[in-house]
């Protein structure tokens, strides 16, 4: 249990659908981000909230849309993907800080499986 | 160009022994070093992490080794058990420009270890 759910664990869609990725933190952190991992490819940060502000778009595309309504919950919103986004997504939270940034460790959910058709 | 590199993608070791898993970085602003373990469906599980102050870090079976001047790091687990088996990624962060949170994540090294 590390504390941080995703839901749903898989999905499938179109490319004309909308869908939407939900992670729920309960670790009281203050920071979330959603990363990707292809195959055969490293996880890559897509996005970060910090104090639910967005802090960085990793030059993701439009059709990926991020929303973080508090602290606890990050929700990444997609349509009009194509077949090469269907990846593992994973969303992960830290502590978080408002002031100097220090080391922070990142605890991960166990991800989405999404498969575009 | 991937700035973390695993070179092994696999590695099988006998129950018991050592399993030396090894990352190589060629950032010379990260300060800030982790691996993660991830099991088949799971999520990455934070392992254990090191700063750029020291050149040793130890957990339990687990110990991390930092070596600045060759950018290189490795996870040392002793004695292996077959619980081990997984996928180990490293990853590291730099502190300075405010991007401490940025992960960059090496592609990981399949561990199996047998019984």
């Amino acid at each position: 249990e590390t504390g941080v759910t995703q839901t749903p664990r898989h999905l499938v869609m179109g490319m004309t659908n909308k869908k939407s990725l939900k992670c729920e933190q309960h670790l009281g952190h203050n920071a979330m981000y959603w990363y990707k991992q292809s195959a055969k490819k490293p996880l890559e940060l897509m996005f970060v909230y910090n104090f639910k502000e967005q802090t960085e778009n990793n030059s993701v595309p439009s059709r990926f849309s991020p929303e973080c309504p508090n602290s606890s919950h990050l929700f990444l919103h997609l349509h009009t993907l194509q077949p090469e986004d269907s990846a593992l997504y994973f969303c992960a939270s830290s502590q978080g800080r408002l002031a100097v940034p220090q080391w922070e460790t990142q605890y991960f959910g166990p991800g989405t499986r999404l498969l575009v058709l | 160009d991937q700035q973390v590199k695993q070179n092994s993608p696999s590695l099988s070791v006998q129950e018991g022994r050592i399993s030396i898993l090894n990352c190589d970085y060629t950032n010379s602003m990260f300060d800030y070093f982790l691996w993660y373990k991830k099991y088949p469906a799971e999520g990455p599980t934070f392992l254990i992490s090191i700063s750029s102050i020291k050149d040793k870090n130890e957990d339990g079976r687990f110990t991390v080794f930092l070596n600045k001047s060759a950018k290189h790091l490795s996870l040392h687990i002793v004695p292996s058990q077959p619980g081990d088996s997984a996928v180990y990624f490293c990853a590291a962060s730099a502190s300075s420009g405010g991007s401490n949170y940025k992960l960059t994540f090496g592609k990981g090294t399949l561990l199996t270890v047998n019984p």
